[in-house]
């Protein structure tokens, strides 16, 4: 089936550093969600994005969809503890196309 | 707030065993989903539903059937258990179909296939 890749699969960083998660598509995209699966937890819905190069941000969450609409990033700024966790782009082809899931980027913070 | 709802958190079934997966919701939602997740292979849809008593394969289906007879249950069933079935299994439910509503996920099962 259709795949999108997100990268990378982990990112250490140290504690303040920032994080960033890619999803790319060589297919245009309807629209494109984020989750977030803390350790041990179910995926939990961030954001939905859905009109070329949109930007849309959360506190030290920015989340922004490619002009083209094929690719999708994550950016966390000066992450702390409470964002361990896996996240996982979802994209969909189209509004009646069921979500098509990211393998997820675990983001680990340096002891 | 939205609630996804699991028989079990952990099972431990024998190779050829039947083995049932309940999940219930309880927002009145029109879709039902099941995934199976494996390390490094995100979520793999194996079947959902978007009605009563109606459902649609996802990329997995093999090994696995799947029953909602009520609106608010969604029930994944492993005619005969297999070890490749060891798994993380996933339920979501949400609002509308397709990719444009967020979905609301359970807790969980992790079966174990000896």
């Amino acid at each position: 089936g259709q795949q999108v890749m997100q990268i990378p699969q982990y990112q250490h960083v140290q504690e303040g550093e920032d994080f960033t998660t890619y999803c790319n598509s060589s297919t245009t995209l309807s629209n494109i969600q984020w989750y977030k699966q803390r350790p041990g937890g179910h995926p939990v819905f961030l954001i939905q994005l859905v009109k070329s190069g949109e930007v849309k941000k959360q506190k030290r969450l920015t989340f922004q969809f490619g002009e083209a609409k094929k690719n999708s990033s994550l950016h966390i700024t000066a992450t702390q503890t409470t964002d361990v966790g896996t996240y996982f782009c979802a994209p969909s082809l189209d509004s009646n196309y069921q979500l098509i899931w990211g393998a997820g980027t675990k983001l680990i913070i340096k002891p | 707030d939205v609630k996804v709802t699991q028989s079990s958190r952990y099972l431990v079934k024998r190779t050829g065993e039947k083995v049932f997966l309940e999940c219930v919701q309880d927002m009145d939602h029109e879709n039902m989903f099941w995934y199976r997740q494996d390390p490094g292979l995100g979520l793999r849809l194996i079947y959902f539903s978007y009605d009563v008593k109606m459902k649609e394969k996802g990329d997995i289906p093999e090994g696995y059937s799947v029953s909602r007879e009520k609106k608010e249950r969604f029930s994944l069933i492993l005619e005969s258990a297999s070890t490749n079935q060891t798994s993380m299994y996933l339920c979501a439910s949400s609002f509308g179909g397709g990719g444009s509503y967020e979905q609301y996920f359970g807790p969980g099962t992790r079966l174990t296939v000896t």
